[in-house]
């Protein structure tokens, strides 16, 4: 069946560092990608997407871009804040369906 | 500012008691789901509809969780009898389907449930 894979946390970094966490995907048909970010005490919300092949997602300077020949989306961000420590979540949603699958997460913490 | 609320947002009962979870999805959207999140299992889908119709509660324990969604405003989940195990945060959200691709889930903020 269809499944996300991501980095295991938590990622600690220093402010102004850049940051990847890899995502990884198995998933029949052509999925959309996304990234969902949960703030502590908060559901999560979208951070952005990607629908087809080679298709690159951006907000709030984060960026990924969908590689269908590696099955990836991995998530970067060049210069990090300390307001960026949350959970983030890899996620995909197969075609025709409106059931997400959702990665594990992963735990940021960024230190000033 | 559209957004899914949820009540209520913390709930504190016994073992063997009753919970009922309610959650207002966002004006105009068709599909609802229900997850919870616990540190142990992460995010896990208990229960979706689509127009008010249930698709998938394969995720839901059935002996003792039921999801309803009596009209387009309200959907809520129940647990009956409650047990400490189903401790955890119960996030509602909702989104609409048909959009042809990409479909965004918008989440509450969760209700968090201690069963003592």
């Amino acid at each position: 069946g269809d499944s996300v894979t991501q980095m295991e946390g938590p990622v600690t970094l220093s402010e102004e560092a850049f940051l990847t966490i890899n995502c990884t995907y198995t998933a029949t048909g052509y999925p959309s990608l996304f990234w969902y970010v949960q703030y502590p005490g908060e559901g999560l919300q979208l951070l952005l997407k990607a629908t087809k092949a080679d298709d690159k997602g951006s907000n709030k300077g984060f960026e990924a871009t969908y590689r269908k020949e590696t099955t990836s989306f991995h998530l970067e961000k060049g210069s990090v804040q300390v307001s960026d420590s949350a959970v983030y979540f890899c996620a995909l949603l197969t075609s025709g369906t409106y059931k997400y699958i959702f990665g594990t997460g992963t735990r940021l913490k960024v230190l000033a | 500012d559209a957004r899914v609320t949820q009540t209520p947002r913390h709930k504190v009962t016994e073992m063997g008691q009753e919970v009922t979870m309610r959650c207002q999805p966002i004006l105009g959207h068709n599909t609802v789901f229900w997850y919870r999140q616990t540190m142990m299992q992460g995010l896990e889908l208990l229960a979706y509809f689509r127009n008010r119709a249930p698709l998938d509660d394969s995720g839901m324990p059935k002996d003792r969780f039921s999801a309803e969604m009596p009209d387009a405003t309200l959907a809520t989940l129940k647990i009956q009898p409650s047990e400490p195990r189903d401790s955890a945060v119960y996030f509602c959200a909702s989104g609409l389907a048909g959009q042809g691709g990409g479909n965004e889930q918008f989440f509450g903020p969760g209700t968090r449930l201690t069963v003592l």
